[in-house]
C-alpha cells in the first residue's frame, strides 16, 4: 500500500505570496491532518479534515487554510506569506477513528524570503 | 492548556548503551498516546498506547503508558548508530482529533 506524499518537497517563495501544498493519504484513509514543525516551535497542529469537511482547527491565523476534495487528497494554502512561515509543513492520514494511528508523509519545506 | 514535555532534550550515549526516553503530558480528554521516530523528514511510527501498564515491544525497542502519574517511556536497548534520530511523544486528544507533540528528544549514537 503506497504511503502518504505531499507534493511539493520543496519550495521557496518570498514574502507576501500565497503558497498551495497538496497531500495524498493512504488509500482508504478519510482522515488528513496538517502539522507545522520549526525548531523553536516543534510540531504544531494546523487542522484536519475528515471526508471533505474540517472538523478541526489549531491557533493558526486565517491566512492558513485548506480543503479537501472528494478523493480525500487534502490542499494546504497559507497567503501572504511571512518570513515565520518557513517551516516543515507535514500532512498525516488515518482512517479517521479515534484509536486510529497518523501516518505522515515526507512534508514540504516551504523557504520564504 | 494541553502540553506534553518530553526529556532529556538531547541525549548522546555509544552503542550497546540503552537508554530510556519520557514523556509527561496534561492533556484534556486523553485517547492515546503515540511514540514515533523522525530521522530525516517524515515522523515513522512506533507504537500507540492506550492502556496502562501494558508493555508494547518492537525488537529492541518497548514502550509503556502509566495513566494515573501521565507519562510514557520509551526504552531502546543495544542501541545501533541507525537509532540516532529525534522521538517524538504525541498524544492524541479526543474530541479534536489531533496530536499533541512534545518538542522531541534527540538521541545521538556514537560508535
Amino acid at each position: 500500500k503506497a504511503g502518504v506524499t505531499q507534493t511539493p518537497r520543496y519550495l521557496i517563495k518570498t514574502r507576501g505570496q500565497q503558497v498551495t501544498l497538496s497531500c495524498s493519504p493512504i488509500s482508504g484513509h478519510r482522515s488528513v491532518s496538517w502539522y507545522q514543525q520549526t525548531p523553536g516551535q516543534g510540531l504544531q497542529f494546523l487542522f484536519e479534515y475528515f471526508s471533505e469537511t474540517q472538523r478541526n482547527k489549531g491557533n493558526f491565523p486565517g491566512r492558513f487554510s485548506g480543503r479537501q476534495f472528494s478523493n480525500s487528497r487534502s490542499e494546504m494554502n497559507v497567503s501572504t506569506l511571512e518570513l515565520g512561515d518557513s517551516a516543515l509543513y507535514l500532512c498525516a492520514s488515518s482512517l479517521g477513528t479515534e484509536t486510529d494511528t497518523q501516518y505522515f508523509g515526507p512534508g514540504t519545506r516551504l523557504t520564504v524570503l | 492548556e494541553d502540553k506534553v514535555v518530553q526529556s532529556p532534550l538531547s541525549l548522546v550515549v555509544h552503542e550497546g548503551d540503552t537508554v530510556t526516553l519520557n514523556c509527561s503530558y496534561e492533556v484534556t480528554n486523553f485517547r492515546s498516546l503515540l511514540w514515533y521516530k523522525q530521522e530525516k523528514k517524515a515522523p515513522t511510527f512506533l507504537f500507540m498506547l492506550t492502556s496502562s501498564g501494558i508493555e508494547k515491544k518492537s525488537g529492541r525497542l518497548s514502550s509503556i503508558l502509566d495513566k494515573k502519574e501521565l507519562f510514557s517511556i520509551l526504552n531502546i536497548t543495544a542501541t545501533q548508530t541507525g537509532d540516532s534520530a529525534i522521538y517524538l511523544c504525541a498524544v492524541f486528544k479526543g474530541g479534536s482529533e489531533k496530536l499533541v507533540f512534545g518538542k522531541g528528544t534527540k538521541l545521538t549514537v556514537n560508535p
